[in-house]
């Protein structure tokens, strides 16, 4: 089954800064999208993003898809301290979505 | 709205036990799921529902079994715990299919098996 994989695994930035990860996938898909997990929490949805869409923003949240290079980016601009958390990313399969490994950031105050 | 909720939020297995995670949820979802997350592995799918009385096996369902006799509420069970087991397992809820819709989570269920 197709997965998605974050790239870098850890990311640790001042307050303030921008974070950008990064997400591939082997098959093609009709749909990515982005998830976001706080220590000890629950998956939250931040943004999906089709196929025929090349770019979109969701607040200071900015995610690209070039399914050419079977890739995504998440963009979140001027980072606080509540962006700490594992993101993310997941492909459509058959009835499911599948997740990628997670994408930990660190936003230091 | 509660969302969906979980229970109970921790417990403790010795190795052959059973239990039965409980997950609920008020939004009126047709679609409901089990994940486990370990470290290092993402989120797998262990089981889902489709609709009341209808489930389906995920990536991994081997030692865990469900049931959707509710619309409201999708029950995972373990048989007979084992080590392996230990995870933190999550339930989520979406109103259509999941690769197509956002997936509401549960606050997860943190089982550890002695």
């Amino acid at each position: 089954s197709q997965q998605g994989e974050e790239d870098p695994q850890a990311l640790s930035i001042q307050e303030g800064e921008n974070a950008t990860m990064n997400c591939s996938y082997k098959t093609s898909i009709n749909n990515l999208q982005w998830y976001r997990q706080n220590s000890g929490r629950g998956l939250v949805h931040l943004i999906l993003i089709r196929s025929n869409e090349r770019e979109k923003h969701s607040g200071r949240l900015r995610v690209t898809l070039d399914t050419s290079k079977k890739s995504s980016s998440l963009l979140i601009t001027a980072s606080r301290a509540a962006d700490t958390a594992s993101y993310f990313c997941a492909t459509d399969a058959p009835g499911r979505l599948a997740f990628g490994k997670g994408n930990q950031v660190v936003v230091i105050p | 709205n509660a969302g969906v909720t979980q229970t109970p939020k921790f417990r403790v297995l010795k190795t052959g036990q059973s239990m039965t995670l409980l997950c609920a949820q008020d939004m009126n979802h047709e679609y409901m799921y089990w994940y486990r997350q370990d470290p290092g592995m993402g989120l797998r799918l262990i089981h889902y529902s489709v609709g009341e009385g209808t489930t389906a096996k995920g990536e991994v369902p081997d030692g865990y079994n469900v049931s959707r006799l509710k619309k409201q509420n999708f029950l995972l069970g373990l048989e007979s715990a084992a080590p392996s087991q230990t995870s933190v397992y999550f339930c989520a809820s979406s109103y259509g299919l999941a690769s197509s819709e956002e997936q509401y989570f549960g606050p997860g269920t943190r089982l550890t098996v002695t």
